[in-house]
This record gives C-alpha cells, structure tokens and sequence, in this order.
C-alpha cells in the first residue's frame, strides 16, 4: 500500500499526559498538512510543511502543539499537557507540487481519547 | 477563505443518479471548487475538482454554473459504497503557483449521504 500512513490509528491517554503521532506521506509528495477532526465537524487544519520547512500554522496549533517533519518524508505531531478538548481525530495528508492544486491524499488518522 | 452552503443530508436509492448542490456566492475568481468524501471511519478521499469548466472522472461529474457562484456534484449510478459526508471547498490557488495560499482546505459540515438499496 503506498497511501498515507498514520501510527497509531488509536490513543487512549491520560489528562495532562503527552503524545506523538506519526505520519508517513506518499514518498514523492512534498507537501504535508495535519487537520484535527472532532466528532460531527468537517476537518480543520492546523499546520503545513514544504518538505521540511514548516511554512503555516493554524491559530488552533496553541504552544502544546508542536510539529516536524525533519528530513521531508515523515512527520510528527506532538501534543504536551492533553486537555480533554484535545480528544479528536488528527489526520495527515500530502501532496505533490507544483502547481498547486493537486489533490490532497489522506491518512485514516489518529483517533485521540483523554480519559 | 469563501464559504460554501451544502444541504445537511440526502438520500438516493442504489443504481439511481445522485445530483449534490453546492452554493458559493462569494468565489473569487481564482479559486478551485473541490468535491470530496468521508466514509465512515476513514479519512477524507478526493472527488474531483474543477475551476470553471464541467469535469467528469471515473468517479463523478462535476457541473459548475455559468456564473460560478454554484456547482453540483453529479454520482451517475449510486452505490452503497457511496454512503458517506461530501464536502465542497472552495481552494485558493497555492503560493508557489502565484496564488495566495499554501492549499489548506478548509471543510464546512458537508452533506451525509444515504443510500437505500
């Protein structure tokens, strides 16, 4: 299967625990976003990478987020401190480009739960 | 970004066409319309997308207004694996192509599909 890949697909954790998820994009694709999803909403994004580089951040990404991607292939998203706000499904996906209007591909996400 | 208006819910009969409306009175002129679904327990999956043109693929139709202010999203025969939430997007072109942003998407509600068989 050469998709999206996203470890774990599920994380039961403790209020005030930290977290990490992992995203293995499609190889050739350059362009990485996360979105977090909760229950009865579409996605919502939170951050972007070009190779690398972190280029865009939601105002939801609050300082307890934090992502990399360090060589442009995988990438991680880190959660410090789990508020039960934070349970969701956080989703990856990625892209090829330019130009900039390819489809995005999705992972199945990770599904957070904070007890 | 501009904001689209899709129903909350519709419903189809197996093997009958589904035609799914979305209202986007404030597209600018750059932007992309996007179509894509959510099954069940999975992640979003992509459609089909057009600009201005009608756009068919091995899985839709798409058919945008003349003024571009509407478009439907056109499932010939529907089937049960078509069950699912479809979002319209509106996408702005993306940075490194002259456009004005990175190329999030950004999802409303969307509409649940059902199908009867």
């Amino acid at each position: 299967d050469t998709g999206v890949s996203q470890n774990p697909r599920h994380k039961i954790t403790k209020r005030g625990q930290n977290v990490t998820f992992r995203c293995d994009p499609i190889s050739e694709h350059n362009r990485l976003y996360w979105y977090r999803q909760t229950l009865g909403q579409g996605p919502e994004f939170l951050t972007y990478f070009q190779n690398e580089a972190q280029l865009e951040k939601s105002r939801l990404l609050s300082d307890r987020f934090s992502a990399e991607r360090p060589k442009g292939s995988f990438s991680t998203l880190e959660i410090q401190r789990t508020e039960q706000g934070d349970s969701a499904m956080y989703l990856c996906a990625s892209s090829i480009g330019p130009p900039g209007n390819q489809p995005q591909h999705f992972g199945d996400g990770t599904r957070l739960s904070i007890l | 970004d501009a904001k689209t208006t899709q129903p909350n819910s519709m419903e189809s009969n197996e093997e009958e066409p589904v035609h799914l409306p979305c209202n986007h009175s404030t597209i600018s002129g750059t932007d992309y319309i996007h179509w894509y679904r959510q099954l069940p327990s999975q992640g979003p999956e992509y459609v089909i997308h057009g600009l201005t043109s009608n756009v068919n693929n091995r899985m839709a139709s798409l058919a945008i207004a003349e003024d571009r202010k509407s478009s439907t999203l056109i499932l010939h025969r529907a089937t049960l694996r078509d069950a699912a939430v479809y979002y319209c997007i509106l996408r702005a072109p993306a940075k490194d192509a002259g456009g004005t942003s990175y190329g999030k998407l950004t999802f409303g509600q969307g509409t649940i599909l059902t199908v009867h068989p």
